[in-house]
């Protein structure tokens, strides 16, 4: 089993929608990170969350320490939404030696 | 744009070879991750370092090695290469250790055929 799952694995929906992506983590973390994988490769942190809710624009993250959940959401959902999302955990460990643990992403299209 | 930069964008190189990719971290930024994506294996951590020493590995094989130089730029070195090693390289950095967000660089292609 993964330490990180994501789901769904791969969404279509009209432009418009409200889109939710889901991640769930089964070690004990310091940090959850949701990054945006363009077509051409590139990756863009999109937010780094410890507690709580981020937003940003039409992006709201969210995370749920003790049931090991973070959502991403997006309103008004638009084309250029389309991408790869993919949720990355920092387990804890102290002094900042770690990378990140990897979700496989969920392919996302929004269709016009 | 991150202000991470990586060279080369693409490697076509073949089995057996020795390749070096350079990632170059944000002004100011200490820490540098490596990461592969592999198609079978998706994004996997390979080696961190900060300010010149390394700070934690994870899936590196022992046919990679990895340095960070006195000027914070890092390079990734990839020996006795394999067709599984075909992949894309990114590197990241971060103003330090691991509480802070990672800005990742627009990654190296590598091909071995």
């Amino acid at each position: 089993k993964n330490e990180v799952e994501q789901s769904p694995q791969n969404l279509t929906a009209q432009e418009g929608e409200f889109i939710t992506i889901n991640c769930s983590y089964s070690v004990g973390i310091s940090a959850l990170h949701w990054l945006q994988q363009h077509p051409g490769g590139g990756i863009v942190s999109l937010f780094m969350l410890s507690s709580g809710k981020k937003k940003h624009g039409r992006l709201i993250a969210t995370i749920n320490i003790q049931e090991k959940h973070s959502s991403l959401h997006i309103t008004a959902s638009h084309p250029r939404d389309s991408a790869v999302y993919i949720c990355a955990v920092l387990s804890y460990s102290g002094g900042g030696a770690d990378g990140l643990t990897f979700g496989k992403g969920t392919h996302l299209i929004i269709q016009p | 744009d991150s202000g991470v930069t990586q060279t080369p964008k693409h490697l076509i190189t073949a089995t057996g070879q020795r390749v070096t990719l350079r990632c170059s971290p944000r002004s100011g930024d200490l820490s540098v991750y490596w990461y592969q994506q592999s198609l079978d294996q998706g994004l996997q951590f390979l080696i961190q370092y900060y300010n010149g020493e390394e700070r934690a590995k994870g899936n590196i094989l022992e046919r990679f090695s990895a340095q960070q130089f006195p000027d914070l730029h890092s390079e990734l070195n990839l020996s006795s290469l394999e067709l599984g090693d075909s992949a894309l390289y990114f590197c990241a950095s971060s103003p330090s250790g691991g509480g802070y967000e990672q800005y990742f660089g627009p990654g190296t292609r590598l091909t071995v055929t």
